[in-house]
């Protein structure tokens, strides 16, 4: 199905533990983004890619870990996961930023 | 940094009832746009705006960019239960390499009561 899809839609974790999230699109868009929704934050970006190999921090980019081999791939990793990362996670793609963004469904994660 | 400053952040009304949303910044942006999100859910874009005193209407709801391009609101008519939700303002940055990255507002929370 055509569409930007994220992986799992739900995840426990432990503290110290590392986890990946997965984003998938079909569009080939060049921009990929990764966001974390908190209450009382909005949206904060986390990561983001222009194309494949070309990746940058945004605004919250401690304790993450990003890579973009493929076009359609843009996995987030957690490398040991804290309590303070519990959170909703967002993809999003666009063939440039004038265009709007197509979000995912999120991941919601949680870290105990 | 560039911010943009939603308000209100909460907005509690009747069915039937009118609502205006604002988004204010001090920054340039070259395209502002405005998402509705609702729980459990991504944001879905509603609309872009992109040049300056631009206003566009997607039926009861009405979008007007400011004239120097750092406000944005957003108008509700004679709302509904169906419009409940967040709504969020994102504005891509005017000028340098943006990389299609979006400020986002710290959003507005719609309810709207039968």
């Amino acid at each position: 199905d055509a569409g930007i899809t994220q992986s799992p839609r739900y995840k426990i974790t432990e503290t110290g533990r590392q986890v990946t999230l997965m984003c998938h699109q079909t569009w080939s868009h060049s921009y990929m983004f990764w966001y974390r929704q908190d209450l009382g934050h909005g949206l904060r970006l986390i990561y983001y890619s222009a194309a494949a190999d070309i990746t940058d921090k945004g605004e919250v980019p401690d304790g993450y870990v990003v890579s973009r081999s493929k076009t359609e791939n843009f996995p987030l990793t957690l490398e040991s996961a804290t309590r303070s990362q519990t959170s909703v996670y967002f993809c999003a793609s666009t063939p440039t930023g004038i265009y709007g963004y197509t979000f995912g469904s999120g991941t919601r994660l949680t870290v105990v | 940094t560039q911010l943009l400053e939603q308000s209100p952040q909460f907005l509690s009304i009747q069915e039937g009832e009118n609502l205006t949303v604002y988004c204010n910044s001090s920054s340039v942006f070259s395209s502002l746009q405005w998402y509705r999100q609702e729980p459990g859910e991504g944001p879905v874009l509603l609309v872009t705006v992109v040049t300056g005193g631009e206003v566009k209407k997607l039926k009861r709801l009405t979008f007007q960019f400011g004239d120097a391009r750092k406000d944005s609101s957003l108008h509700i008519t004679a709302a509904q239960p169906g419009d409940t939700g967040l709504y969020l303002c994102a504005g891509e940055s005017a000028g340098g390499t943006s990389y299609g990255k979006l400020t986002f507002g710290q959003g507005t929370i719609l309810t709207v009561h039968p």
